[in-house]
């Protein structure tokens, strides 16, 4: 059971548009920045997204981030399938005084 | 450039102590700069964190986990490591080092744990 809750898996056209959320509580999500970051498969993950809606260099401006009270969203644009991957959302817990992890979202590109 | 590299043993008996070492490369362990940081993944599962250490010594760990696991640092080596102690099969996973200082976010390749008689 992870500590923030992300839909198990979303699916979108190539093109479209798809969106990921992200919620945990007042002690994690309300409090820190939320990261999300990409997992191809057979791979490390890759940060996407820092400092709720900050994109580190080489992160295409298809990917966004944003924060609202408890819960964070990723925003994919553009989709290709490239992008099909999963997904997870991560932040402090001040409460557990550790690093949460969302339970991962599977992006399939239709 | 950063670069992260896990070795360690594959295969560890259950009640047994796992321990893996991260080596850094491109950056001083003791920099002050990043959090050098666990993460597991068991196959076909999501990311768990582990826990982190700073350049200070300062540690933070899952408190799920809190009771089993030590990070260290070998700055003389430039290496930090975990200790997980009385492992059972439901540690088995892979195993992830990373180092993280935003924007700047390196991880490892990763190694596969197996915990089994």
């Amino acid at each position: 059971q992870s500590v923030l809750t992300q839909p198990p898996s979303v699916s979108a056209a190539p093109g479209q548009k798809v969106t990921i959320s992200c919620s945990g509580s007042s002690s994690n999500i309300a409090k820190n920045y939320v990261s999300w970051y990409q997992q191809l498969p057979g791979t490390a993950p890759k940060l996407l997204i820092y400092g709720n809606n900050k994109r580190p260099s080489g992160i295409p401006d298809r990917f966004s981030g944003s924060k609202s009270g408890t819960s964070g969203t990723l925003v994919i644009t553009g989709l290709q399938t490239g992008d099909e991957a999963d997904y997870y959302c991560g932040t402090w817990d001040n409460s557990l005084s550790s690093g949460v992890f969302g339970g991962g979202t599977k992006l399939t590109v239709l | 450039q950063v670069q992260l590299q896990e070795s360690g043993p594959g295969l560890v008996k259950p009640s047994q102590t796992l321990s893996l070492t991260c080596t850094v490369s491109g950056a001083s362990i003791s920099s002050g700069s990043y959090f050098w940081t666990w993460i597991r993944q068991p196959a076909g599962k999501g990311l768990e964190w582990i826990g982190r250490i700073y350049a200070s010594g300062s540690t933070n760990y899952n408190p799920s986990l809190r009771s089993r696991v030590t990070i260290s640092v070998d700055t003389s080596k430039n290496q930090f490591s975990l200790n997980l102690s009385s492992v059972t099969a439901a540690d088995t996973a892979v195993y992830y080092c990373e180092a993280l200082a935003a924007p700047f976010d390196y991880w490892g390749q990763g190694t596969l744990v197996t915990v089994s008689s």
